[in-house]
C-alpha cells in the first residue's frame, strides 16, 4: 500500500511568514491531493496535482508535486490567521484515497 | 447547498450498543467513503463503495458494516460498539473522473465516544 510521510507534524509561525510543508510518498505518485481541516470540521479541499513537476496556486496557497522525488510541497506565502489548522495529503492510487498523518499549523498574530 | 450531509454530529454509546451513521449526498457522484479519524494517524479508510451496489473493504474494517443503499446514501454500521471506536467518522464522495474538479468531498463528521 502507498504510505504518505509528511513533514513537519507541528509548525507555530508568526503571521507574515512564509513556510513550507511537504509530502513524500512511498510509491510512485500518479496524482496528489491537499486538503485543509480546521479542528472539529470536516475536509476542504485544496487542489489537486496530477502531473509531475505540475504547480497550482490558490491564493496565497502553492503546491508543486515532484514525481521523481516522490514528493510534494505545499508552500504558504504570507501566513495569516486564518491558514492555522490541519494539512493533509492524500493519493489514491486505486480510487481509494489515503492520508498522510497531517500537519498542524499554528499562526501566531 | 450541495455537499455530503452526516448524522448525527455527535453521539455517546455504551459498550455493546449498536448503531448506524448516515451520509447522503447530493451531487451524484458514483463513489462514497467511510473514514476515521485519531490523533496522530491522520484519516484511515473503513469501508468505500466505488458504485452503487459495491462494497469493499479499506485499512481497517474490522467491527463494522456499510450498505450502499442507493446512489445516495451510504451508511456504516457498529453491530458492538468498543472503546476503540471512539472516533470522528468522516464519510465522503466522489465522482469518477480526472482534472481539478474531482476531489473527493468529505462531511462535516461524526464525533463519537464509546463509553
Amino acid at each position: 500500500s502507498q504510505e504518505l510521510e509528511q513533514s513537519p507534524q507541528s509548525l507555530i509561525v508568526q503571521e507574515g511568514k512564509n513556510l513550507t510543508i511537504n509530502c513524500t510518498s512511498s510509491k510512485t505518485l500518479y496524482g496528489l491531493y491537499w486538503y485543509k481541516q480546521k479542528y472539529g470540521e470536516g475536509l476542504i479541499f485544496l487542489m489537486m496535482l496530477q502531473k509531475g513537476g505540475e504547480e497550482k496556486s490558490h491564493e496565497k496557497i502553492t503546491a508543486k508535486l515532484d514525481e521523481k522525488k516522490q514528493q510534494s510541497s505545499l508552500h504558504i506565502t504570507a501566513s495569516q490567521p486564518s491558514h492555522a489548522g490541519i494539512y493533509l495529503c492524500g493519493a489514491d492510487p486505486g480510487s481509494r484515497l489515503t492520508f498522510g498523518e497531517g500537519t498542524q499549523l499554528t499562526v501566531n498574530p | 447547498n450541495a455537499g455530503v450531509t452526516q448524522t448525527p454530529k455527535f453521539q455517546v454509546l455504551k459498550t455493546g450498543q449498536s448503531m448506524t451513521l448516515q451520509c447522503a449526498q447530493d451531487m451524484n457522484h458514483n463513489s462514497m467513503y467511510w473514514y476515521r479519524q485519531d490523533p496522530g494517524m491522520g484519516l484511515r479508510l473503513i469501508y468505500y463503495s466505488a458504485s452503487e451496489g459495491t462494497t469493499d473493504k479499506g485499512e481497517v474494517p474490522n467491527g463494522y458494516n456499510v450498505s450502499r443503499l442507493n446512489k445516495r446514501e451510504f451508511s456504516l454500521r457498529l453491530e458492538s460498539a468498543a472503546p476503540s471506536q471512539t472516533s470522528v467518522y468522516f464519510c465522503a464522495s466522489r465522482v469518477y473522473g480526472t482534472g481539478f474538479n474531482y476531489g473527493y468531498t468529505f462531511g462535516s463528521g461524526t464525533r463519537l465516544t464509546v463509553v
